[in-house]
């Protein structure tokens, strides 16, 4: 199946840095990259939707300049936290989707996820 | 009420035990997923399915879309079969909504 690679795994960054996370598909051309973030025990949470060359829509409650996403290319996507908080702290996962003929524009691939630790 | 559900919502089983995981969900989707996701906190997608069955080593997944479910079966269990079970169905647009997941323990 394709390959979504995230990186890095685990990141430890001090209080009012910034931490950036990417995520690349690595054998197909992603049309669409979706960002999730995942508390402890619980379900994904939806935090933006980011299609190539054009602005992330993010979803409510979710500060768009606190959590910067590019999607430049077809095969990269990278979330910045800024100005990191403790309360940031948490798993973050990327999954990334393909229309064309291979496959079906409903398959999602997911990163192997980012946990990050704000002291 | 979520648009998703899952239950049970923990499970725990003797290894070799027959295991099957139920999805609810209340919305139209094209697709739903699962996804099998590790302590380490990686996500692998199982199954996409918009019809019928799929069957792939131990795991079987159906679904029924008049009436809005779907079940994910595990023959034989394993440890290594030990995870949590999430069912995420796209509705439109290709966002995934999720279930809550299932937490499974397999016991040797």
């Amino acid at each position: 199946g394709a390959v979504v690679s995230q990186h890095p795994s685990r990141v430890i960054c001090k209080s009012g840095t910034s931490v950036k996370i990417e995520c690349r598909s690595l054998d197909f051309q992603a049309t669409t990259m979706f960002w999730y973030r995942q508390f402890p025990k619980k379900s994904l949470m939806l935090m933006a939707t980011s299609n190539e060359g054009s602005k992330a829509t993010y979803e409510q409650g979710v500060e768009k300049d606190k959590f910067l996403i590019n999607h430049a290319s077809l095969t990269l996507s990278t979330l910045t936290v800024t100005s990191a908080h403790p309360e940031d702290s948490s798993f973050y996962i990327c999954s990334a989707s393909y229309s064309g003929p291979r496959l079906l524009n409903t398959e999602a691939f997911f990163g192997q996820g980012t946990r990050l630790t704000v002291v | 009420k979520n648009e998703v559900e899952q239950s049970p919502q923990n499970l725990t089983a003797q290894e070799g035990e027959f295991i099957t995981i139920n999805c609810s969900y209340s919305v139209g989707i094209s697709a739903l997923h699962w996804l099998q996701q590790h302590p380490g906190g990686g996500i692998v997608s199982l199954f996409m399915l918009s019809s019928g069955k799929k069957k792939h080593g131990r795991l079987i997944a159906t679904i029924n879309i008049q009436e809005k479910h779907s079940s994910l079966h595990i023959t034989a269990s394993h440890p290594r079969d030990s995870a949590v079970y999430i069912c995420a169905v796209f509705q439109g647009a290709q966002k995934l909504v999720f279930g809550q997941g299932t937490r499974l323990t397999i016991n040797p």
